[in-house]
């Protein structure tokens, strides 16, 4: 069975600050593991994907995120934050090979401070 | 334009008056889902469908019916709607081609609101 939790369901940062969103995930065989975006009122979009390939992954807006399979993470990451990267952010796994049904986290609210 | 169409976007009914919210897509996807949003909880799957006739129970099926007779077309119905069901649903689909490694694409969302 697969799951995720992504830690913290708030975080707020300052602009211009590095931006961290945690994502742990688990899953009896190898992963794959997606961010989306959601911004105010509109549906979710995709910002990357890792499917066994590099474990950096770069995506749109300047986020990046890393697979670690010895901590089980997919941490998503932004060196510097700018006030329209505000939205929510949700991490989601499937398992490859596997029935396909994704498992999404519960999301992370990204607040940027002026 | 590859999309996914929802509608109606908002929507405010009362208890127990039938509703449909559609979903199209056109990207000749295989796979197609519904899901809830709610705050703190995150996304929650209703139904979903990996072909045509082929429809299956998500994780919160209760008091949702869906059909899925074209590929394009995934339809939500509410037969009696309760005020639980207030939330804002997400119709999104994919191709089933890759075993999973495939991004989701997803419509704009429509907030429902039971009185």
């Amino acid at each position: 069975a697969q799951s995720v939790t992504q830690l913290g369901s708030h975080v707020s940062v300052s602009e211009g600050a590095l931006v961290l969103l945690r994502c742990n995930y688990s899953s009896s065989v190898p992963p794959y593991l997606f961010w989306y975006v959601q911004y105010p009122n509109q549906g979710l979009q995709l910002l990357l994907k890792y499917t066994s390939a590099a474990t950096l992954v770069k995506g749109i807006n300047g986020f990046e995120a890393e697979f670690k399979k010895s901590e089980t993470s997919f941490h998503l990451t932004k060196p510097s934050a700018h006030m329209s990267d505000a939205a929510e952010y949700f991490c989601a796994v499937s398992e490859a090979g596997g029935s396909y049904i994704p498992t999404f986290g519960r999301g992370t609210s990204l607040i940027v401070h002026p | 334009e590859a999309q996914v169409t929802q509608n109606p976007r908002y929507l405010i009914t009362v208890t127990g008056k039938k509703l449909t919210v559609t979903c199209s897509q056109n990207m000749n996807h295989e796979y197609m889902s519904w899901y809830r949003q709610d705050p703190g909880l995150g996304l929650r799957q209703i139904y979903y469908s990996m072909n045509v006739e082929v429809t299956d129970k998500g994780d919160v099926p209760e008091g949702y019916k869906v059909s899925r007779k074209e590929k394009r077309n995934f339809p939500l119905i509410l037969e009696s709607p309760s005020p639980n069901q207030t939330s804002l649903y997400f119709c999104a689909s994919t191709t089933l081609g890759g075993g999973g490694n495939q991004p989701q694409h997803f419509g704009d969302g429509t907030r429902l609101s039971i009185l």
